[in-house]
């Protein structure tokens, strides 16, 4: 079983601030990693999806970083605004394909205006 | 373009009562679809997936089954439902290829009562 473990589970930032969070899973047999944002009574959005060491992707305010080796990917947020309180989640495929894809229980962002 | 369908919304059963969410996709034809369950203080956790017409994998054993009598159809149901049975669930499907997340519908709501 492919553990993926995220932390913290919930973080309260004023605006304005910037806030990183962290997703790590086991490094051997590594496929793919994947961010998603999910706001209450919404769908799951994808952010990012990230497959090599080393990589950065930037959306807007938000950008990820991936570690393979080590077994973690960041998520920072520059410069927080409400609209960016929502839950984060990351998730990873098992080896070789998507029939097996563990999320992790998400971190749950509140920007605080 | 592709868009998933999740009805309904919210649903409040009672126990021993059977169960039926229904998911359908459209802009995609054979699709690989999964249902995802979110129980209270929990993670995403797998619940089935299908890779086409009634060809169907269980993650977990439990009350649930699924189906998938259309190519664009995947339905969640139960018989009886249990108390354990409350959460939030979700519809995906996924485009082959590890540069691809999931597109999720917009969940149901359960809660056995």
């Amino acid at each position: 079983i492919l553990n993926v473990e995220q932390s913290p589970q919930s973080l309260h930032v004023q605006e304005g601030d910037s806030t990183n969070f962290t997703c790590s899973f086991p490094s051997s047999n590594f496929y793919a990693l994947h961010w998603y944002r999910w706001e209450t009574a919404k769908s799951p959005e994808a952010l990012f999806v990230m497959t090599l060491n080393g990589d950065e992707k930037k959306k807007g305010r938000i950008s990820a970083t991936l570690n393979t080796k080590e077994g973690y990917s960041y998520l920072y947020i520059k410069g927080s605004q409400p609209e960016d309180s929502a839950t984060y989640l990351c998730a990873s495929p098992s080896t070789g394909g998507y029939q097996k894809v563990t999320f992790g229980i998400g971190t749950k962002l509140q920007v605080i205006p | 373009s592709q868009t998933i369908h999740q009805w309904p919304a919210t649903l409040v059963q009672p126990v021993g009562s059977p169960l039926s969410l229904e998911c359908t996709v459209e802009g995609t034809s054979n699709p690989n679809l999964y249902w995802y369950r979110q129980a209270a203080g929990r993670g995403l956790q797998l619940l089935f997936y299908s890779v086409g017409i009634g060809q169907i994998s269980s993650e977990v054993p439990q009350n649930l089954s699924a189906s998938r009598p259309q190519d664009r159809q995947f339905i969640l149901s139960s018989k009886k439902l249990l108390l354990s049975d409350s959460g939030f669930y979700l519809c995906a499907w996924r485009t082959t290829g590890k540069l691809y997340g999931y597109t999720f519908g917009s969940g149901t709501r359960l809660t056995v009562v």
